[in-house]
């Protein structure tokens, strides 16, 4: 059973450009979540979905960045007119139901750098 | 809200000498406790999960962790450190909201081990 598939896993872009990072859960999950993590620091929430719902986006910065999770195909997390600031690394997670009991499954991340 | 403050961002042991990783937590009800450990460049595996059953939890690589509610803390041990345990490691609380299980990360501490 493939883990949590995170592609691509270095993404380079310029000031400006638009920066899409896919994420395929684990077979038979629903649930998918998006961490950022800044250089230095711990992973902090940014959105979580279910097919076709955005469930919780209090983590998301406000202008620029936005999810998707279609019916089929994977998870897409979108960053418009990318800055040096969004430079980071971009995990996803998945598990099966949105309960407690349920540890979350990682991926490899993406690592995004803007220059 | 729920939190995490790992104490030492980075410790330092010999090889086959005994490993201590210090959390403390905040939560206003019985929280759900992980430990991750991240690999270089790699996702995060899960380490061992306490969710109110015993308060000692034995995790994989020969690591435990011990729940103290008095203390607030949730400590991360090995006896016996092996260079293969030389990554960067997560406590973290699980905090549900809007039946998302939102995982609040520690920053995290760097360990190494000399040979």
């Amino acid at each position: 059973n493939a883990g949590v598939m995170q592609n691509p896993r270095h993404l380079v872009r310029r000031r400006g450009q638009e920066a899409r990072l896919r994420c395929s859960p684990m077979k038979g999950h629903s649930h998918v979540y998006w961490y950022r993590q800044l250089p230095e620091e711990g992973l902090k929430f940014m959105v979580y979905l279910q097919k076709e719902n955005i469930i919780d986006e209090s983590g998301m910065p406000k202008e620029r960045f936005s999810a998707e999770f279609p019916k089929e195909g994977p998870s897409i997390l979108r960053i418009q007119q990318v800055v040096r600031g969004d430079s980071a690394a971009y995990f996803c997670a998945s598990s099966p139901v949105g309960q407690d009991n349920s540890p979350l499954h990682f991926g490899n991340g993406t690592r995004l750098t803007v220059t | 809200a729920q939190s995490v403050t790992q104490l030492d961002s980075h410790v330092s042991v010999s090889e086959g000498t005994p490993v201590l990783l210090r959390c403390n937590y905040s939560s206003s009800y019985s929280p759900s406790l992980f430990w991750y450990v991240q690999h270089p460049n790699k996702g995060l595996q899960l380490l061992l999960k306490y969710t109110s059953a015993a308060t000692l939890v034995k995790g994989i690589n020969g690591f435990e962790a011990e729940f103290k509610k008095s203390e607030t803390s949730f400590h991360l041990t090995k006896p016996s450190a092996h260079m293969s345990d030389a990554a960067e490691y997560f406590c973290v609380v699980s905090d549900i909201m809007k039946g998302a299980q939102k995982l609040v990360f520690g920053q995290g501490t760097r360990l190494t081990i000399n040979p």
